[in-house]
């Protein structure tokens, strides 16, 4: 039981370069959720999914679109990199009535040069 | 839509000493309350939660947390922490029936040894 897995673990983009971060739980958790950790920030909701096929916008959705085509995956796709997406990325999961009880992965650190 | 504010950025101790991290939330309507902890190079874990009932809660390492609703606080005390207990610890608020979790910007706790 591997938990909540996100790939790349870290990454490099140039501005204006696109890239997609996969999360994958093997939990059967119908939520889902992509967060951004920033100093001083917390950590905030870009966007979240309440089962396959659906999905909706966090606090800060600007930059980024998702897909959740399967029950295990949910992907974060940034089409045009900016500095300012530099930050570290949270994927986490929880099951249906428990939104509460939410289970991490172990993030992504993205930088945008 | 719910805010959560934790009162300090970083916090510095000696082990044996006691430790409380203030959590303001404002929200007019029923919540639950959390405290989630992220130790260096781990992921976020939660540390203990409240829906109702006693206000004073108890969660895993000796934590404990009191709700008082007049106050909209939750803070989070240990009386003699030790040093495994330097992390960063976030207060997270969710209003009932909703899917989302609002995160405060966290407190980093160093213990000295």
């Amino acid at each position: 039981n591997a938990g909540v897995t996100q790939t790349p673990k870290f990454r490099v983009l140039k501005t204006g370069q696109s890239m997609t971060l996969l999360c994958a739980q093997d939990m059967n958790h119908e939520y889902m959720y992509w967060y951004r950790q920033d100093p001083g920030m917390g950590l905030r909701l870009i966007h979240y999914s309440v089962g396959e096929g659906t999905t909706a916008k966090g606090e800060v959705p600007d930059g980024y679109n998702v897909s959740r085509l399967k029950k295990q995956n949910f992907l974060l796709g940034l089409e045009s990199a900016a500095p300012s997406q530099t930050s570290v990325y949270f994927c986490a999961s929880s099951y249906l009535g428990k939104v509460y009880e939410q289970y991490f992965g172990p993030g992504t650190r993205l930088t945008v040069t | 839509a719910q805010s959560v504010s934790q009162h300090n950025h970083h916090v510095i101790l000696s082990e044996a000493a006691s430790l409380e991290l203030g959590c303001n939330y404002s929200y007019g309507g029923t919540v639950n309350l959390f405290w989630y902890v992220q130790y260096p190079g781990q992921h976020l874990q939660l540390l203990l939660k409240y829906f109702s009932g006693d206000p004073l809660v108890k969660g895993i390492k000796g934590f404990e947390a009191e709700f008082i609703k007049s106050k909209f606080s939750f803070n989070l005390r240990k009386p003699s922490v030790q040093w495994s207990d330097t992390a960063e610890y976030f207060c997270a608020v969710n209003a009932r029936n909703d899917y989302k979790l609002s995160f405060g910007a966290g407190t980093t706790v160093t213990v000295r040894a």
